[in-house]
């Protein structure tokens, strides 16, 4: 069964346009949710995570229990911000990370 | 800032031979992982590693594969007799604690089968 679900394999927005990346879950538990982000040629770096209710780079992400998404914001995307996406699904007692299909990001200057 | 490293970056070989790859995790952690992606799709577990042994796998790891700690420092995953669709990115992953599920990638091997 999936998971983590990412509906988006691709996201255009233009530079300075708000964006919003979809993520939505299965499971019943309490999840931990975490946002990975994977610019050109690089390794998948943590982005955010839904425990510590933090803002990395201009971007935030709530958890929403009631909907089980966990969606990625950010009011105005910058050129920098070109990237895959990958949100990612904790298990209370588990040692492994389910991982969506990933979206990837382009913004157009 | 403490990284994962992984080496090779990119390995050939052939159906049926052996290939190890090897991971470097971040010196004070204690949770190592294989994840694997094929082209074009989700990155998926394959193992944990800890306290040197496995403690959960997936699906995918069957008896091709297995991982070992060999030193104080590396992590290998080896996987015995390659397949076509073996073909894949690679990502070892470590952690610090086990309360808290923040894993630290490396750069990944690609794994080409032929």
């Amino acid at each position: 069964a999936q998971r983590v679900t990412q509906p988006e394999k691709l996201l255009s927005v233009f530079k300075g346009a708000p964006v919003e990346l979809k993520c939505n879950y299965s499971y019943s538990g309490s999840p931990e949710l975490f946002w990975y982000v994977q610019y050109s040629r690089q390794r998948l770096q943590l982005l955010l995570r839904h425990i510590s209710r933090e803002s990395i780079k201009g971007f935030t992400a709530d958890l929403n229990k009631g909907e089980t998404s966990f969606h990625l914001k950010k009011p105005f995307a910058q050129e920098e911000d070109s990237a895959m996406y990958y949100c990612a699904l904790g298990e209370t007692g588990a040692n492994n990370l389910f991982f969506g299909t990933g979206t990837r990001l382009t913004v157009i200057p | 800032e403490p990284e994962v490293t992984q080496t090779p970056s990119h390995q050939v070989t052939q159906m049926g031979q052996e290939v190890i790859l090897r991971c470097v995790p971040i010196s004070n952690h204690l949770y190592f992982y294989w994840y694997r992606q094929i082209l074009g799709q989700k990155v998926e577990f394959l193992v944990s590693f800890y306290n040197n042994e496995i403690s959960e796998k997936s699906e995918i790891f069957d008896d091709q594969f297995s991982v070992e700690r060999p030193d104080g420092s590396n992590f290998t995953l080896k996987i015995r007799s390659t397949k076509l669709e073996d073909s894949a990115m690679y990502f070892c992953a470590s952690k610090a604690a086990l309360t808290y599920n923040e894993q630290f990638f490396g750069p990944g091997t690609r794994l080409t089968v032929l």
